[in-house]
Order: C-alpha cells, then structure tokens, then sequence
C-alpha cells in the first residue's frame, strides 16, 4: 500500500535556528510530493511541490525541500526559522498511477521558540 | 482574485440530523475537493468533483456524498449524523487536479455533532 509518512508529531526549534520537517514516501512509480502549511483556524497553504526536475525544490516564505529518491524523503528544511513559521505541516504524495490520489501525511506541529 | 470560499464556517448538530456544507472554488477552477480533519486522523479525502463529475473518492460511507454543479461550486452531504463525524471540513479547488495541482483551501466548516 502506498502511504506517506511524517515521523515527528512535534518539531521544536529556536528562532533563527535551521528547521527540517521530515516526510518519507512509499509511492510506486515517479512520485509527486507537495507541502503545505496550516496556520491555527486556518485553511491549508500550498506551499511547495516536486513533480520532475531539480531535486531542490524552492518555495513559498524560504522554505525548501529535497526529493531524495533512494531514501524515499521529501523534507522541509528553512535556514533561518522564525516564529511567525510556527504551524501545522503535511506532506502528500501521489503518482500519475495512483487512481489520481494524493495520500496525506498525519502533520508535523512545528513550534518556533523566541 | 477571490479565494475559496466555505459555508458555513460553524455549526452545531444533534446525532441523526444532517447537514449541507458549501464550497465555492476559485474561479475557473474545475476541480473541487473535500477532505475531512480531526486531530488523530489528520486529512483524510473525502472525494473530488471535477466539471459536475465525481473523479474520485475515499474510504467514507455512504453517508457522505457530494455533487457539482455547472457553475462549479460544490456541496457535501452528510446524512445520519454520529458524533465522529465532528471535525473540520475543508475544500481545495484546483485548476488542473488534486493529484498533480497546486490546491487551494478555504477556511473550512468545523461541524460539531451533540
């Protein structure tokens, strides 16, 4: 069964300290991956997708991701983090093959501390 | 341009009742799908409709439905409330697909079931 996981159900970090959210896939096929970001009583925000390409992917607020295909990872990283990143992360995954599915992660709360 | 938009934002049910929630996508985009959030289940997808069709759908019972209609705003349908059914529902509306397309969520409906 395909399934994305995200292995950190909470990931503290200092503000301007590096982040990484992780995420890890099980997705036959060549996999498309995407991030998003929920604020509190918010809806989700798109924040970055690999499809083909560049492993590095940049995008939206500094955020980047590396697709690591022989570690079957996707995750979230951020030079510098601010508090204002503090929120609900998911990561989904899917394939062309996939009955046009994304499957979601459960979340990874991320808390930026001052 | 305006985003997707959910109606209504709150609302409070007695088990057995039900309830309609609304989605207005994005204009132009074709591709409206819901997804149901609770804290321990994460996102968990509901179905997608695209141009009045239903594309796609999870592992729901049939007590949950949802249609589309030509000017492609969406409803869902959930008959024979339970009190697990309490959660957030959010819509993303795409412009080419909830597999492979950037989505775009409105603020969702959290639905509280007495």
């Amino acid at each position: 069964a395909q399934s994305v996981a995200q292995p950190e159900d909470q990931v503290n970090v200092a503000e301007g300290n590096p982040l990484t959210v992780k995420c890890t896939y099980s997705v036959s096929g060549n996999p498309y991956l995407f991030w998003y970001v929920q604020y509190p009583n918010r809806g989700l925000q798109f924040l970055l997708k690999y499809i083909t390409g560049d492993n590095l992917v940049k995008g939206s607020y500094g955020f980047e991701a590396e697709f690591n295909k022989s570690q079957t990872s996707f995750h979230l990283k951020k030079p510098s983090a601010l508090v204002s990143d503090s929120a609900l992360y998911f990561c989904a995954g899917g394939n062309a093959g996939n009955n046009r599915k994304l499957i979601w992660g459960l979340g990874t709360s991320l808390a930026v501390n001052p | 341009k305006a985003g997707v938009t959910q109606t209504p934002r709150y609302l409070i049910k007695t088990r057995g009742q039900q309830v309609t929630l609304s989605c207005s996508p994005i204009s132009g985009h074709r591709s409206v799908s819901w997804y149901q959030q609770t804290p321990g289940q994460g996102l968990q997808f509901l179905f997608e409709y695209f141009s009045e069709t239903q594309r796609n759908k999870g592992n729901f019972p049939g007590r949950f439905s949802g249609r589309q209609f030509s000017n492609s705003r969406s409803e869902m349908n959930v008959s024979t409330l339970e009190l697990g059914d309490s959660a957030l529902y959010l819509c993303a509306s795409s412009s080419t697909g909830s597999d492979t397309g950037e989505l775009f969520f409105g603020e969702g409906s959290r639905l509280t079931v007495l």
